[in-house]
């Protein structure tokens, strides 16, 4: 594997189920993020990892809650979300996060719909 | 507040030259980069611009000018492979990406 992945690719939930949104980078970066892309609309930037360490939470609801257990893996974990919480979400990594010019790796991203 | 606008969407012909802008308004700068997402593919990278003027890459080039919070996006010799979604985005002052929604660049042959 190289790049970024992630699964599962596409993901059909009711609003009381639990799932989990994995990603894992191949590239050796010490920075993840997680993305919201709905049509039409920018990317969301909803958290980041520098060092497995969160640095960003940008007022996200808590049915969202991420885990980062190394450097190379990052977890989305969802519950009790809502209709409008159907989207396109998308990992990254980059090299560095803060004062750092690098460009960001995307995964192909999860299609979540929630019913 | 923030922003960046691009168009919704454009139109060109297959073999022609086409531009697609980007302006902004953010508290402090610290780069532009722009995007192509394929449909139903991962957003992947295409230039960094951090000072003014105009940075080639092959048939793509980007320009830039800060002073008036502009860039654009200089796409030649287009091919059908090139009907994707461009994204532009700035880096503000605390180093946070700032997302335009993106121009859906349909080619017609």
């Amino acid at each position: 594997e190289t790049g970024v992945t992630q699964t599962p690719r596409h993901l059909v939930m009711g609003m009381t189920n639990k799932k989990s949104l994995k990603c894992e980078q191949h590239l050796g970066h010490n920075a993840m993020y997680w993305y919201k892309q709905s049509a039409k609309k920018p990317l969301e930037l909803m958290f980041v990892y520098s060092l497995e360490e969160r640095v960003e939470n940008n007022s996200v609801p808590s049915r969202f809650s991420p885990e980062c257990p190394n450097s190379s893996h990052l977890f989305l974990h969802l519950h009790t979300l809502q209709p409008e919480d159907s989207a396109l979400y998308l990992c990254a990594s980059s090299q560095g996060e803060t004062g750092n010019p690098y460009e960001q790796y995307f995964g192909p991203g999860t299609r979540l719909t929630v019913t | 507040g923030q922003n960046i606008d691009q168009p919704t969407e454009m139109t060109a012909t297959e073999g022609a030259i086409v531009q697609i802008n980007c302006t902004y308004q953010t508290s402090g700068f610290n780069g532009l980069f722009w995007y192509q997402q394929h449909a139903g593919e991962a957003p992947t990278f295409l230039s960094y611009n951090v000072l003014d003027g105009l940075e080639e890459k092959g048939r793509f080039s980007s320009f830039l000018s800060r002073s008036k919070g502009y860039s654009y996006l200089l796409l030649k010799e287009l091919q059908m492979k090139d009907s994707a979604s461009y994204l532009c985005a700035v880096r503000d002052s605390n180093y946070q990406l700032i997302w335009g929604a993106g121009t859906k660049l349909i080619i017609k042959p």
